[in-house]
């Protein structure tokens, strides 16, 4: 089967940095997604990881490390927007265009 | 469109009645997904259109649940005889191409079976 873990929630101060792990045990690996999904609203697409090392975009970074099935979401200078579920999801298998999600971190930023 | 759409946004509807649920993709978007998010739960793969066919419908839940596909654009999930355990936000994605990176999704359609 496959399984993905993240926390289930986090506080973190404005203007502080935050970084949200996932691991996962899947039968295939084909790319490692982080969604952000405020409260009510679509998940939105952060980062996709398929090799080793980080990923930088602006204010957020995704590292992947396939060997050890581990990856984490790094958020720096937090403002209070940030608050919401940040999403962790896999693609099992090369040829599989579904994606198995983890249940979600829910990040509170308090000021 | 802008954005993936999807109606209604909210839907309550007495256990043992169908329901349909409607997704109207980004205008060009070839790939088609439909997933659902039930409370404390990860979003739950159900089913994958790539045009009006369905090459991956192996996450619908049991013979209730049917979706189909129409001119490669809106697509229509139907829940006949609805249970309480069908309630749950029902999200549509789509992308450009038979590829899940670069998926949008859409709002949700939140259920309720009472």
């Amino acid at each position: 089967g496959q399984n993905i873990d993240q926390p289930t929630e986090m506080t973190a101060t404005e203007g502080a940095i935050v970084q949200i792990n996932c691991t996962y045990q899947t039968s295939g690996f084909n790319g490692l997604f982080w969604y952000q999904q405020h409260a009510g609203e679509a998940p939105t697409f952060l980062s996709y990881n398929v090799l080793d090392g980080l990923e930088e975009k602006g204010r957020f970074s995704s590292f992947l490390s396939r060997s050890k099935g581990y990856s984490y979401l790094l958020l720096k200078e937090l403002q209070m927007k940030d608050s919401a579920s940040y999403l962790c999801a896999v693609n099992p298998g090369a040829g599989s265009y579904q994606l198995t999600f983890g249940k979600g971190t829910k990040l509170s930023v308090i000021p | 469109g802008a954005g993936v759409s999807q109606s209604p946004s909210n839907k309550v509807t007495e256990k043992g009645k169908d329901v349909e649920l409607r997704c109207d993709p980004i205008s060009g978007h070839t790939a088609l997904y439909w997933y659902r998010q039930s409370l404390g739960q990860g979003l739950e793969f159900l089913i994958y259109f790539q045009g009006n066919s369905a090459p991956d419908k192996s996450g619908l839940p049991s013979d209730r649940f049917s979706a189909e596909r129409t001119g490669g654009s809106v697509s229509t999930l139907t829940i006949q005889r609805t249970q309480q355990e069908d309630s749950a936000v029902y999200l549509c994605a789509s992308s450009p191409a038979a590829s899940n990176y670069g998926y949008t999704f859409g709002s949700g359609t939140r259920l309720t079976v009472v």
